[in-house]
């Protein structure tokens, strides 16, 4: 069975400063990943996905996450953030005809 | 461009009494699906249909109905609504299978059963 295990369930850094989210996953077999965004009382957006081409997928919003197979991780980075970054950000796993999702990271950016 | 839209938004029920959350999407997808989010446990999928006509069982089914008549319409029916069901639901729906398609939102209706 899929799952993910988002490690921090919450994250605080200063405006300016990197980002880092922090996300394993297990499978049966190759997934599919993904990271999807959630500003308060709005819907969820996809901010970048993982379907087995190149390891580093690049997002929107400066956002980017590397596939390490041997790690079993897809981690979220950004090298500065912005205080329009605070949200809560899920890491997703590809199911069959479904998305399984993690708990959710709330991203705090003080100034 | 409309994309999910959700209503109601905001709902209160007492216990027992049932109630219909729409969704309709106007970008042609074939995939719809309905999750519930709670603090600290992410989104759960309910119910999810991959076409018109089929509907399959998520996560946490129990409590909830649902049909898709046509490819735009996926309403999520509470039959006998209990507190453990307040919740904030989202309705999302994708072109193709969940594996390498995106999901769109709605952006939530929020409920409260007392």
């Amino acid at each position: 069975a899929q799952s993910v295990t988002q490690l921090d369930s919450h994250v605080s850094v200063s405006e300016g400063t990197p980002v880092l989210l922090r996300c394993n996953y297990s499978s049966s077999y190759s997934p599919s990943l993904f990271w999807y965004v959630q500003h308060p009382n709005k819907g969820l957006q996809l901010l970048l996905k993982y379907t087995s081409a190149a390891t580093l997928v690049k997002g929107i919003n400066g956002f980017e996450a590397e596939f390490k197979k041997s790690e079993t991780s897809f981690h979220l980075t950004k090298p500065s953030a912005h205080m329009s970054d605070a949200a809560e950000y899920f890491c997703v796993v590809s199911g069959t005809d479904k998305l399984i999702f993690g708990t959710g990271t709330r991203l705090q950016v003080f100034p | 461009n409309a994309g999910v839209t959700q209503t109601p938004k905001f709902q209160v029920l007492k216990t027992g009494q049932s109630m219909t959350l729409q969704c309709a999407q106007d970008m042609n997808h074939e995939y719809m699906s309905w999750y519930r989010q709670d603090p600290g446990m992410g989104l759960r999928l309910i119910h999810y249909s991959v076409g018109a006509g089929i509907t399959d069982q998520g996560e946490v089914p129990n409590g909830y109905n649902v049909s898709r008549s046509t490819t735009e319409d996926f309403p999520l029916r509470l039959l006998s609504a209990a507190p453990s069901q307040t919740s904030v639901y989202f309705c999302a729906s994708s072109l193709v299978n969940t594996d390498t398609g995106e999901l769109f939102f709605g952006e939530g209706s929020r409920l409260t059963v007392l």
